[in-house]
């Protein structure tokens, strides 16, 4: 199976900066079968981007995301208040869907 | 704006079964499919399985084969999850969400909408 592995597991950053979330799968996969989450406490998860770099209906465009190999980066310019959370990746390969441990964003 | 509705909290003992519901509002689940997800308390999200009612396909995560079972009634409108064999260690939030973009090797591309969580605990 696919292991996806998320880095860095907690960012500190102040609102107007810019954060950089990492993906990397343990081997190849299809760039169409990824996609990326947030969620904050206490409610469910909501996709942000799929196809590794579609944004899903109604998500700003200061989120974007990239693929290089197995390298996946989900890109979040211009920090907004609501966009303190938890970050996951998602791949999809053999019939299985797994998620990364998911990165948190916090206030600094 | 499809909706997903989960059924309420559980308290279950060691040892028995849950079977969590999970219905469609303002649509259906034709030509698109329906996951499980679950999260334990203060960790991440663990996918359980899913299902494609439009290709009669089901499939199963590895660390549930055997306990879990998911069903899809596509006249309903009403999806289930059905986990057996209960411990502790299942205390999680379980959450139904729909894939949607089919493609053509009969998997999604992502789940754009989710239910709001059902809470399942098992205790003694």
């Amino acid at each position: 199976d696919i292991v996806l592995t998320q880095s860095p597991g907690t960012l500190s950053l102040s609102p107007g900066e810019s954060a950089t979330l990492s993906c990397r799968a343990s081997q190849s996969l299809r760039s169409t079968f990824l996609a990326w989450y947030q969620q904050k406490p206490g409610q469910a998860p909501r996709l942000l981007i799929y196809g590794a770099s579609s944004r899903a209906t109604g998500i700003p465009d200061r989120f974007s995301g990239s693929a290089s190999g197995t390298d996946f980066t989900l890109t979040i310019t211009r920090l907004e208040p609501e966009d303190f959370a938890v970050y996951y990746c998602q791949q999809y390969g053999s019939s299985l869907w797994t998620f990364g441990q998911g990165t948190k964003v916090e206030i600094k | 704006q499809v909706q997903l509705l989960q059924s309420g909290a559980e308290l279950k003992k060691p040892g028995s079964s849950v079977k969590v519901s999970c219905k469609a509002s303002g649509g259906t689940f034709n030509n698109f499919a329906i996951s499980w997800v679950r999260q334990a308390p203060g960790q991440g999200l663990e996918w359980m399985g899913g299902s494609i009612p439009l290709f009669g396909t089901t499939n199963y995560a590895q660390n549930f084969q055997g306990r879990v079972t998911i069903t899809a009634d596509t006249s309903t409108s009403i999806a289930y999850m059905e986990l057996s064999s209960l411990r502790s260690e299942d205390t999680a939030v379980y959450y139904c969400a729909r894939g949607f973009g089919i493609t053509l090797v009969k998997a999604a591309v992502g789940f754009d909408i989710w239910g709001q969580g059902t809470m399942v605990t098992v205790s003694s």
